[in-house]
């Protein structure tokens, strides 16, 4: 059926240092994969999407990678900092019939020591 | 242009009764889309909605549980003779596109006693 996992559950960086969070898909006909940060008590918000005909795309000190072949994407964070703590969802469309909606993996926890 | 409204922020209910939770989508959005969290754990589909249409429930419990968004006003998710298993935040996103670009609202955390 539809799923999206995700790894790793939890993350622990030290301040400066790269995170990387993966995700992998069922769908081969899934075409949209955006990335959304969710701090402690507050709403999911979108920092970051791809579209199934780029392979990567970049903004400041963030980057999707994506890899159609194998089914899997990636979330970068480079130069982390403390503000970058929260939690990470990353999520797949799935498309069948009248509906296109979006499944989402079941979070990382990612925290950045100072 | 303000965002995806939701209220009420918390909602508390005795095992039994109904809880009603509305979700008003961002301005120019005819998409809506509810969401179920439960602590540790991801975004649950429940339901895609356009206005006065269902478009996809196939991620909400067939009892007890229902969706409308009607021509005027807000979407409301209703959910009957509520149960402690009930007790999460339920997301409504809001979308200009079909499944795309979803920006969510505040959440409302339902606790059931």
């Amino acid at each position: 059926g539809e799923n999206v996992e995700q790894h790793p559950s939890t993350l622990s960086v030290q301040e400066g240092d790269s995170a990387v969070i993966k995700c992998t898909y069922s769908d081969s006909a899934s075409n949209y994969f955006p990335w959304y940060k969710q701090e402690l008590g507050k709403r999911p918000q979108l920092i970051i999407d791809i579209r199934s005909n780029v392979g990567e795309k970049k903004d400041q000190r963030i980057a999707v990678t994506l890899n159609k072949t194998a089914k899997h994407f990636s979330l970068h964070i480079t130069e982390t900092q403390p503000e970058d703590s929260a939690v990470y969802f990353c999520a797949a469309s799935i498309s069948g019939g009248a509906t296109n909606k979006l499944i989402f993996g079941t979070g990382t926890l990612l925290a950045v020591q100072p | 242009n303000a965002g995806v409204m939701q209220n009420p922020r918390h909602l508390v209910r005795r095992r039994g009764q109904e809880a009603r939770l509305r979700c008003s989508p961002m301005k120019g959005h005819s998409h809506v889309y509810w969401y179920r969290q439960l602590p540790e754990e991801g975004l649950k589909f429940m339901v895609y909605l356009q206005k006065e249409n269902i478009i996809d429930e196939s991620g909400m419990p067939k009892e007890r549980f229902s969706a409308e968004f009607p021509k005027e006003g807000p979407s409301i998710l209703r959910i009957q003779q509520v149960v402690r298993g009930d007790s999460a935040a339920y997301f409504c996103a809001s979308s200009p596109n079909d499944g795309e670009k979803l920006f969510f609202g505040s959440g409302t955390q339902l606790s059931v006693l």
